[in-house]
C-alpha cells in the first residue's frame, strides 16, 4: 500500500534563506510524485510533479525537488524564499494500477517565512 | 479558464442535521474528485468520477454520505445526518482524464462545522 511521510509538520525559515521540505513515500509500483501548495482559505494548486525522466523537476515560484528512487524521497528546495511562500505544502504520490489509481497526501509541512 | 467552484465556502449546522456541498469542475474535465481534509492533514478521498461514473468510493461512508454527478458535469455531496466529526473542510478537484499523472485542479473548498 501507498504512504507518504512529510518529515517535518513546521518549517521557520528567515526571507533569503534556503529551504527543503522533506518527503519520503512507500509504494508496490512505479509511482508519480507531486508536490501542491496551499495558500490560507484557498484550493491545493500544483507547484511541480515527477512523471519519467530527469530525476530533478523544476516548477513555479522558483521550486525545484529530485526524486530519489534508492531513497524512496522526493524532497522540495527553494534556494530564496519569500514571505510570500508561507503556505502549507503537500507532497502526494499517485500509482496506476489494474484498477484505477489512488492519489495519497502527506499531512502537509507548514512553512513560515520571517522577516 | 474558469478554476473549481464550490458552493457554500461556508456552513454552519447542528448535528442530526442534512447538508449539501455542490461543485463544479473546469470545463472538459472528465474526472472530478471529493476530499476531505481535516485540520492540520492532507486531503483524503471521499469518491472519485469518472464522467458519471463513481469509479473508487471505498472510502465513502455510505451510510450518511451520498454523492452523485448527473450528465457528468457538476457534482453534489451530501451528509444525512451530520454529526461532530464531520467538521472539515470539504474540496472538490477535477482533472481532464482518469491517468495517475494527471494534475488535479482544486476548488477552494467548504468549511463545514457541525455544532
Amino acid at each position: 500500500a501507498q504512504s507518504v511521510t512529510q518529515l517535518d509538520s513546521q518549517v521557520p525559515v528567515f526571507e533569503e534563506a534556503p529551504v527543503e521540505l522533506r518527503c519520503n513515500y512507500s509504494s508496490s509500483v512505479s509511482v508519480y510524485l507531486f508536490w501542491y501548495v496551499q495558500y490560507p482559505n484557498q484550493g491545493l494548486q500544483l507547484l511541480l510533479k515527477y512523471l519519467s525522466g530527469s530525476t530533478l523537476v523544476k516548477g513555479i515560484n522558483g521550486f525545484e525537488a529530485e526524486f530519489n528512487k534508492s531513497q524512496t524521497s522526493f524532497h522540495l528546495r527553494k534556494p530564496s524564499v519569500h514571505i510570500s511562500d508561507t503556505a502549507e505544502y503537500f507532497c502526494a504520490v499517485s500509482d496506476q494500477g489494474t484498477g484505477g489509481f489512488k492519489t495519497i497526501f502527506g499531512a502537509g509541512t507548514r512553512l513560515f517565512v520571517k522577516a | 479558464e474558469a478554476g473549481v467552484v464550490q458552493s457554500p465556502r461556508y456552513k454552519i449546522i447542528e448535528k442530526k442535521q442534512p447538508v449539501a456541498f455542490w461543485c463544479n469542475p473546469i470545463s472538459g474535465h472528465n474526472t472530478l474528485y471529493w476530499y476531505l481534509q481535516n485540520l492540520g492533514q492532507g486531503p483524503e478521498l471521499l469518491i472519485r468520477y469518472e464522467n458519471e461514473e463513481a469509479v473508487d468510493d471505498s472510502q465513502l461512508p455510505k451510510d450518511r454520505f451520498s454523492a452523485e454527478r448527473l450528465k457528468g458535469v457538476d457534482s453534489t455531496l451530501k451528509i444525512q445526518p451530520a454529526e461532530l466529526g464531520d467538521s472539515a473542510v470539504y474540496l472538490c478537484a477535477s482533472s481532464r482524464a482518469g491517468l495517475a499523472g494527471d494534475t488535479q485542479y482544486f476548488g477552494p473548498g467548504t468549511r463545514l462545522t457541525v455544532l
